[in-house]
């Protein structure tokens, strides 16, 4: 596809289930990130991957969260025991540079927003 | 204290006005400085790149950088209605970019 693909675009989640949310990258791009966005705030890092290696996971909230990218494309963000707190859009970003070729613009797509009751 | 810090909102100009948006960073060796443009609902989009001190313009829209201040600033000349919409300072350090709260622009018609 022509753009960054995220599905589902909308969950519902009840507390304590298991959600896996996942992400098409521009294809070619080497780099991939996972951004959390709360409602009135601006994204937050959660983490890098150039190709499939996960270089940067710094930002996930906790030990429920959990992302791959095993073939460096595709990239799954599996979230466990989902917890109010965890209600959110998750965005997803690539950029087809990798370290200096980079310079940080990046392409998102339309998220996935969780929602866990 | 964030990295990334925006001038509170929400902001509100009348259509053909000038939008001035603020922002401050933390990490003096930050490398380049965007503006992503987001509505609501919607993922953010980038509408200007800065890489060095000075003014950058493109169209109505006008970013400055000042790394000695840690400064960046977007402005938004001729307000449309169309304008309406967050407008989030991002930072790039490495291979990382790291993102204001956002201010939120309404333009008045």
């Amino acid at each position: 596809g022509a753009g960054v693909s995220q599905s589902p675009r909308y969950k519902v989640a009840k507390r304590g289930q298991d959600v896996a949310l996942r992400c098409d990258p521009i294809s070619g791009h080497v780099s991939l990130f996972w951004y959390q966005q709360a409602l009135g705030q601006g994204p937050e890092f959660l983490t890098y991957f150039q190709n499939e290696a996960q270089l940067d996971k710094s930002g996930l909230p906790s030990d429920r969260f959990f992302a791959e990218r095993p073939e460096g494309s595709v990239s799954t963000l599996k979230i466990q025991r989902t917890q109010q707190e965890d209600s959110a859009v998750y965005l997803c970003a690539s950029n087809e540079g990798s370290g200096r070729a980079y310079t940080g613009e990046l392409f998102f797509g339309e998220g996935s927003r969780l929602t866990v009751l | 204290q964030k990295e990334v810090e925006q001038n509170s909102g929400p902001l509100s100009v009348p259509e053909g006005a000038i939008a001035s948006l603020n922002c401050t960073y933390s990490d003096r060796g930050s490398q380049s400085f965007f503006w992503y443009r987001q509505y609501s609902g919607k993922s953010p989009e980038l509408i200007m790149s800065i890489y060095s001190n000075g003014d950058k313009e493109d169209g109505r829209f006008t970013a400055q950088l000042n790394k000695a201040s840690q400064y960046v600033s977007l402005l938004i000349r001729d307000s449309q209605p169309s304008d309406s919409a967050t407008y989030l300072c991002a930072v790039f350090n490495d291979y990382k970019l790291s993102f204001g709260a956002g201010t939120t622009v309404t333009v008045r018609a």
